[in-house]
């Protein structure tokens, strides 16, 4: 099974659209994550949600929300694509948001967003 | 906040060679450091952490070493073989981990047969 898991894999749209990257985690870790990775493989952290508490990067525009049915999901919706936006989207979750348990973060495979 | 960042952009060693790669931080209130690895296509792998009251911690053919004094981790990578092909990531924890796991910018590590 997979334990962080993202969907899709590849997401190709037009500039101005709305779209969403699902996350799902079966580890039953307590905080999730968003992490942006540019072209030069930079990652940088976006969002990160625990217990109803949603910390947000600063510098992350307000056209990206995360949205948390449960404990288990955080997913990414993005209004108003830009070509800026295109990189990929990873998700990842932790135990424990102070100090990222013993294993660390855990990630999913990656979302690859391209803004045309 | 944290700052990570790494010496050497890429890094190519013969197989079976040890390699080793560097990290340098920027504040010393972190306690928590690791180290990931992300193939082709794939998202972040753990590799090994270390906490800041730890100075070397060993795992299966992996060592990360902490010097707080100079504020500076590498990992160690010996015997490298055609799978350890991969960009490596340090990442860091500080102010408690409410900022989340802040990330070096990679050293991509070339094993040449």
């Amino acid at each position: 099974d997979t334990a962080v898991s993202q969907t899709p894999k590849y997401l190709v749209t037009q500039m101005g659209n709305d779209k969403s990257i699902k996350c799902e985690q079966n580890l039953g870790h307590d905080t999730m994550y968003w992490y942006k990775q540019d072209s030069k493989k930079f990652l940088k952290i976006m969002f990160s949600y625990n217990n109803k508490e949603l910390i947000i990067n600063e510098t992350v525009p307000n056209r990206f929300s995360p949205k948390s049915p449960d404990k288990a999901h955080l997913n990414l919706h993005i209004n108003s694509l830009e070509l800026g936006d295109s990189a990929v989207y990873f998700c990842a979750s932790s135990q424990d948001q102070l100090q990222g348990s013993s294993k660390g973060y855990t990630f999913g495979s990656g979302t690859r967003l391209t803004v045309v | 906040g944290e700052s990570v960042g790494l010496h050497l952009p890429t890094l190519s060693v013969q197989e079976g060679d040890n390699s080793i790669i560097n990290c340098a931080y920027s504040n010393s209130a972190s306690d928590y450091f690791i180290w990931y690895k992300q193939e082709s296509g794939k998202g972040p792998q753990f590799i090994i952490d270390i906490r800041s009251n730890m100075d070397k911690r060993q795992g299966q053919r992996v060592t990360v070493l902490l010097n707080k004094t100079v504020k500076h981790l590498s990992l160690q990578i010996a015997a490298t073989q055609p799978g350890d092909s991969a960009v490596y990531f340090c990442a860091g924890l500080a102010g408690g981990g409410a900022d989340g796991l802040t990330f070096g910018k990679g050293t991509h590590l070339i094993i040449q047969p």
